[in-house]
């Protein structure tokens, strides 16, 4: 079955450490986006990748890295730059005719310790 | 500016209609989605409105006004594992890109 994947979906992280969350799709979608979702509020635009080879900065792109090298992966690093990890990240993916609407992965909750 | 608004919170009873509004403003339109997301999981894909006009789908139903930029999400027969936020989404940010409402938190009471 064609799905969204993400791993892990705990992470620890320790102050100053860089870690990278794993996303992987195989329902041939073109766009790949990372969310940033904290308790009790909205999904928060980090980055997104329209096309292979390329992504574009969200609304809070500060501390975070990402890279687009195979359609089918789209992973996020959370750099040391960012001073508040500590929550819940989404990636989603879609198509690019019709329902526009996303699919997405099953979450990693990143804490920092 | 692109912007989408929903309640933060309500609350129904076991068996009752529920009905969630949204009011959005975007740069362009490419339809209204509305997600289920329950506490600590990712979000489920509910409906999908780009035209005018009410869409049923069991015990939920979406409506749109593209005129108004209002759209509701209606939910019959409420259950309790209807629990859960609903996260109105907008398209228009671009290509594909949806813009995402804070979500409104549903309580369902015996």
């Amino acid at each position: 079955d064609g799905g969204i994947t993400q791993s892990p979906k705990y992470l620890f992280r320790k102050e100053g450490q860089n870690v990278t969350l794993s996303c992987e799709q195989n329902l041939n979608h073109d766009a790949m986006y990372w969310y940033r979702q904290d308790p009790g509020q909205g999904l928060r635009l980090i980055y997104y990748s329209q096309i292979v080879n390329d992504f574009q900065k969200g609304d809070i792109a500060e501390g975070y890295s990402v890279s687009r090298e195979k359609k089918e992966s789209f992973p996020l690093t959370v750099t040391s730059a960012q001073k508040n990890p500590t929550a819940f990240y989404l990636c989603a993916s879609s198509g690019s005719q019709g329902n526009y609407g996303y699919t997405f992965g099953s979450g990693t909750r990143l804490t920092v310790v | 500016g692109q912007n989408i608004d929903q309640p933060t919170e309500m609350t129904a009873t076991e068996g009752a209609i529920v009905q969630i509004n949204c009011t959005y403003q975007t740069s362009g339109f490419n339809g209204l989605f509305w997600y289920q997301q329950h506490a600590g999981e990712a979000p489920t894909f509910l409906s999908y409105n780009v035209l005018d006009g009410l869409e049923e789908k069991g015990r939920f139903s979406s409506f749109l006004s593209r005129s108004k930029g209002y759209s509701y999400l209606l939910l019959k027969e409420l259950q309790m594992k209807d629990s859960a936020s609903y996260l109105c989404a907008g398209g228009g940010g671009g290509y594909n890109k949806l813009i995402f409402g804070a979500g409104t938190r549903l309580a369902v009471h015996p």
